[in-house]
């Protein structure tokens, strides 16, 4: 059974760019949700997609986007990037209604903006 | 609104010694929480979880955590460290009333275990 998957691994772009990351969620799972990880920090929620739709967002400006597929897996998307944006972004999947809404992590994607 | 803190950036024990990495929360509601491992360069892995069941939760790899609702704590740890436990960790906290979090997890700032020979 395959886990969280994302793509790409790494990720280079320049300062107004736009950039697309890819989830496919843990088998079984129907929510994805997406955080942001800075050196050094803790993980910090983005939002989270279920039946396609946004269904709870964190604080973070409206440059950050998404989409859910039909299929369940999901795209973030970050438009004008700034040199603040880079970070490693984590996809977690879950099961809506499953016990404690168990996220489960994919390995992420390095962002690094110049 | 709920946050977690983890107390200690750096933890550093010799191998073979005791695992305690510290975790307090804050919730307004019954909260679930979580401990993920992060190894260099790779996303999280969950090594345990509460959900209001029994309070002394045990995880992989031989740690295990106590949910102490009065002191608001739910502390890590490990009998005997082994170098492979080298890595960074994270506290979680999520609102168990399910309608309106989803799961939602709000994550401490981590703290870095290093084990030494």
């Amino acid at each position: 059974d395959a886990g969280v998957t994302q793509s790409p691994t790494h990720l280079i772009k320049t300062r107004g760019q736009q950039v697309t990351l890819r989830c496919s969620p843990k088998s079984g799972h129907d929510t994805v949700s997406w955080y942001q990880q800075a050196l050094g920090q803790g993980p910090q929620f983005i939002f989270q997609y279920y039946e396609e739709e946004e269904r709870q967002r964190g604080n973070f400006p409206d440059r950050f986007s998404g989409h859910q597929f039909p299929n369940y897996s999901s795209e973030l998307n970050v438009n004008a990037l700034l040199l603040g944006d880079s970070a490693l972004y984590l996809c977690a999947s879950s099961h809506t209604g499953g016990p404690a809404d168990t996220q489960y992590f994919g390995p992420g994607t390095r962002l690094t903006v110049l | 609104a709920q946050s977690v803190t983890q107390l200690g950036s750096h933890v550093s024990v010799s191998e073979g010694a005791l695992v305690l990495l510290r975790c307090n929360y804050s919730s307004s509601v019954p909260p679930y929480l979580f401990w993920y491992v992060q190894y260099p360069n790779q996303g999280l892995q969950l090594l345990l979880k509460y959900t209001s069941a029994a309070t002394l939760v045990k995880g992989i790899n031989g740690f295990e955590a106590e949910f102490k609702k009065s002191e608001t704590s739910f502390h890590l740890t490990k009998p005997s460290a082994h170098m492979s436990d080298a890595a960074e960790y994270f506290c979680a906290v999520s609102d168990s009333s399910g309608g309106t979090s989803y799961g939602k997890l709000t994550f401490g700032q981590g703290t870095i275990l290093t084990v030494h020979p």
